[in-house]
């Protein structure tokens, strides 16, 4: 599974939008984007997950850049409940038994 | 629904101690998966079970460490002889099939060894 980058740590105001990036400029062609976050001494939570199209759902946005090299995970409004840790994580879809989780992003949102 | 259920929520052993953590899937699902959590560290894969099968061990300690899912009651995740450097969260989770693209994880069981 390829390896991710992302920034250790970011904040953002409350009611704004949250962007967090990751590099995978090792991805390969099988190999989906799958961002999960993990509030402080919870069990992660799955968020989004896609291949090379953009995705959507009720929690969040994922842009998927052209070459897949890298990608964005948005949290259009973000509330103090997200303050988390999120991980970017790279695998191949249907036949991995596990995820690799890396250090992520230490998200804080501010009042 | 019931989500993935792990008790004890937290264990304290003495070192030399058997340390025992059980993890219930949700309903439905016969996948399971082990994760330690160090303190500051990210989760690391440990075992993947299905019911009455281990079929990847590759993080798990070679010794000490042992886990098994039955076709009737929770999976175990067993300690033996515990040292200070387990003492970590221990996260359960389960999905419904193979390779699923979410694995619902547990609260976890933070276990302390003195």
């Amino acid at each position: 599974d390829a390896k991710t980058t992302q920034p250790p740590s970011m904040d953002c105001a409350e009611g704004r939008a949250a962007n967090l990036p990751c590099n995978h400029s090792t991805i390969s062609g099988n190999e989906y984007v799958y961002w999960y976050r993990q509030i402080h001494s919870q069990g992660p939570q799955y968020i989004i997950h896609g291949l090379k199209n953009n995705e959507t759902n009720e929690m969040a946005s994922l842009i998927i850049t052209e070459d897949r090299k890298s990608s964005t995970l948005i949290l259009p409004h973000a509330t103090l409940r997200d303050t988390a840790v999120y991980y970017c994580i790279v695998r191949v879809a249907d036949t991995g038994n596990q995820f690799y989780f890396g250090t992520g992003t230490s998200l804080t949102v501010i009042p | 629904n019931a989500g993935v259920m792990q008790n004890p929520r937290h264990l304290v052993r003495r070192r030399g101690q058997e340390a025992r953590l059980r993890c219930s899937p949700m309903k439905g699902h016969s996948h399971v998966y082990w994760y330690r959590q160090l303190p500051e560290e990210g989760l690391k894969f440990m075992v993947y079970l299905q019911k009455e099968n281990i079929i990847d061990e590759s993080g798990m300690p070679k010794e000490r460490f042992s886990a098994e899912f039955p076709k009737e009651g929770p999976s175990i995740l067993r300690i033996q002889q515990v040292v200070r450097g387990d003492s970590a969260a221990y996260f359960c989770a389960s999905s419904p099939r193979q390779g699923a693209y979410e694995q619902y994880f547990g609260p976890g069981t933070r276990l302390t060894v003195t």
